[in-house]
């Protein structure tokens, strides 16, 4: 069965740091990849989406970006955090080619001091 | 770009009774997916319905794609339905444009 996993659950980083959130898929090859984010409030933004290796789009203009050096992770870094990168992080998947299948990884709530 | 508007915003009530949640949205729909966010955060999908009704135990959804609305059903509810229910409608690629949620909170 597939599964996928996001790692860390949380994260306390001060301005200015840098970050690195990773994602695995397990289960599955060539899965259409994205990164969400969930702010105090609600709704969920797209940031990035990819769907092979080496290719990613960016939803939103911001200080994060994101890359998939293999095909089943996916990585949201950031070179310097700002306190406006507050927020929960999710990670999720489906198979792609037109077959449905959404799954999102537990998240990483992160908090930038 | 897509709209998705959510009604009611929050949603209280006691074990046992019903409740219908609406999904209104801007543009016509070939990926329209409902979730279930519980209180730790995980999403889990509830739903895959770009037309039609589907049911899965208490919970049922129905999409009217000609009238750009989606219902979901929870029929007896318990308090482990509590949490935020989201719709979201897909465009290319998969990418999901989300309402902003209903808050339910459900008490014994």
């Amino acid at each position: 069965s597939q599964t996928i996993h996001q790692w860390p659950a949380t994260l306390v980083q001060p301005v200015g740091s840098p970050l690195s959130l990773e994602c695995t898929v397990e289960g599955t090859s060539n899965p259409n990849l994205y990164w969400y984010r969930q702010a105090a409030g609600r709704g969920l933004q797209l940031l990035f989406y990819s769907v092979g290796i080496g290719q990613i789009s960016s939803e939103v203009p911001q200080n994060l970006s994101a890359s998939r050096p293999q095909d089943r992770q996916f990585i949201l870094s950031s070179k310097k955090l700002l306190l406006s990168d507050s927020g929960f992080y999710l990670c999720a998947w489906d198979p792609g080619q037109g077959r449905w299948g959404y799954t999102f990884g537990s998240g990483t709530r992160l908090t930038v001091v | 770009g897509i709209q998705v508007e959510q009604s009611p915003p929050d949603l209280i009530l006691q074990e046992g009774a019903n409740s219908t949640l609406r999904c209104n949205f801007s543009d016509s729909v070939n990926n329209l997916q409902w979730f279930h966010q519980n209180p730790w955060g995980q999403l889990i999908n509830l739903f895959y319905i770009p037309s039609g009704t589907k049911q899965n135990g208490r919970l049922s959804a129905t999409t009217v794609a000609t009238e750009r609305y989606s219902l979901l059903y929870i029929s007896s509810s318990q308090t482990t339905d509590s949490g935020v229910y989201f719709c979201a409608l897909g465009t290319s690629y998969g990418k999901l444009t989300f309402g902003q949620g209903t808050i339910l909170t459900v008490h014994p």
